[in-house]
């Protein structure tokens, strides 16, 4: 089955610096990479999404890679915000079901 | 339009004692599914439901585990004889049928003591 490895599991930042977490696959079928966002106590929210036919795609100040060679995809954070404070989960589908990271522990620091 | 929604919020139970997690998907999500996640762990597959299609049961844990959809829209999460190591939040989402993007509830945070 598919597995997902999530680097690195926390990270802290000055507000307004750049973050990027790493994730990386198993299973070359993948073809959906999602991001999720989970404040805590709070639901996982679904921040952007990426299809292997497709090797970057950008929302505001989020912005997401994607390299099948590699089977690699990372998450970019540009211009922190404290409000950007939370646990952020990748993971990967092939067909319905979704593998998960491990998840990142993002704190900004004002 | 109303999201994901599951009761109870929270949940304390006995070990030994059954329970029963409740998740009302998203109106015309075909697709349900159920997660769970333990402290500081990512999200863990249980089982996925698509319309009227045999269930997809591969990540249930334990033949303690169970789950219903009926009428194709709510769903029942129920854990018989339960253990400490189930304590957990349980989470369910839904997506249109076809489409990959999964729409998370709030959860259910089991304690069993």
């Amino acid at each position: 089955g598919e597995n997902v490895e999530q680097h690195p599991s926390t990270l802290s930042v000055q507000e307004g610096d750049s973050a990027v977490i790493k994730c990386t696959y198993s299973d070359s079928a993948s073809n959906y990479f999602p991001w999720y966002k989970q404040e805590l106590g709070k639901r996982p929210q679904l921040i952007i999404d990426i299809r292997s036919n497709v090797g970057e795609k950008k929302d505001q100040r989020i912005a997401v890679t994607l390299n099948k060679t590699a089977k690699h995809f990372s998450l970019h954070i540009t211009e922190t915000q404290p409000e950007d404070s939370a646990v952020y989960f990748c993971a990967a589908s092939g067909s319905y079901q979704l593998t998960f990271g491990k998840g990142t522990k993002l704190s900004v620091i004002p | 339009g109303a999201g994901v929604s599951q009761s109870p919020s929270n949940k304390v139970t006995e070990k030994g004692k059954d329970v029963e997690l409740r998740c009302d998907p998203i109106s015309g999500h075909t697709a349900l599914y159920w997660y769970r996640q333990s402290l500081g762990q990512g999200l863990e597959f249980l089982i996925y439901f698509q319309g009227n299609s045999a269930p997809d049961k591969s990540g249930l844990p334990s033949d303690r585990f169970s789950a219903e959809r009926t009428g194709g829209s709510v769903s029942t999460l129920t854990i018989q004889r339960t253990q400490q190591e189930d304590s957990a939040v349980y989470l369910c989402a839904s997506s249109l049928e076809g489409v990959h993007e999964q729409y998370f509830g709030p959860g259910t945070r089991l304690t069993v003591t």
